[in-house]
């Protein structure tokens, strides 16, 4: 089946400092998908992103979709204390099942102010 | 609030009771979706409704869970015979497809703890 994978499963970083994390999927995903979880709270939609090689940024987040479609990032440029959480990437099954959601570990940012 | 909301918040129950979780989706989305957590881990999907029929359930799910979504409406998951290792954060989202496209919102979570 799908896979999505991760790296790194955790970063800690000082206040001010940039932060990178990388998605791959074992298939090709038609678009991927970008989630943060606060610490005790559920997964709140960042972003998706459809077309081969798109870039998207939200303030200091840049989220970027591979050529090839299989693998994603998100780089935050200065965090900030209000960062911290986990970061999920998404991908949706192929064909009938696109309405499906396959998660990855998630990579868990934490700052130090 | 006109997000997702889902009830209880938090549930403690001892091993081999039954329990039920309720979603109130975001009130003109179509697509439910039930999806299970656990420390660590990305959420994993259980089963999807559209509109009122459920058209897929995961391996994850067992015979002793039971989903419904019986106006289409809110959606309750049920889970019979509870074992220790169905602890864990059952999260619901919902979503409306158009132009081929659609965004998965999600609710709070019910946390489950099987003592």
């Amino acid at each position: 089946g799908q896979q999505v994978m991760q790296i790194p499963q955790y970063q800690h970083v000082q206040e001010g400092e940039d932060f990178t994390t990388y998605c791959n999927s074992s298939t090709t995903l038609s678009n991927i998908q970008w989630y943060k979880q606060r610490p005790g709270g559920h997964p709140v939609f960042l972003i998706q992103l459809v077309k081969s090689g798109e870039v998207k940024k939200q303030k200091r987040l840049t989220f970027q979709f591979g050529e090839a479609k299989k693998n994603s990032s998100l780089h935050i440029t200065a965090t900030q204390t209000t960062d911290v959480g986990t970061y999920f990437c998404a991908g949706p099954g192929s064909g009938g099942s696109n309405y499906k959601l396959t998660f990855g570990k998630g990579t868990l940012l934490t700052v130090n102010p | 609030d006109t997000g997702v909301s889902q009830d209880p918040r938090h549930k403690i129950t001892k091993r081999g009771q039954n329990v039920t979780f309720r979603c109130d989706p975001i009130s003109e989305h179509n697509r439910l979706y039930w999806y299970r957590q656990t420390l660590g881990q990305g959420p994993e999907f259980l089963t999807y409704f559209q509109n009122e029929a459920q058209l897929e359930k995961s391996r994850l799910l067992s015979d002793r869970f039971s989903a419904e979504r019986p106006k289409g409406s809110f959606s309750t998951l049920e889970i019979q015979r509870t074992e220790q290792g169905d602890s864990a954060m059952y999260l619901c989202a919902s979503s409306l497809l158009a132009g081929g496209q659609e965004t998965q919102y999600f609710g709070p979570g019910t946390r489950l703890l099987v003592l």
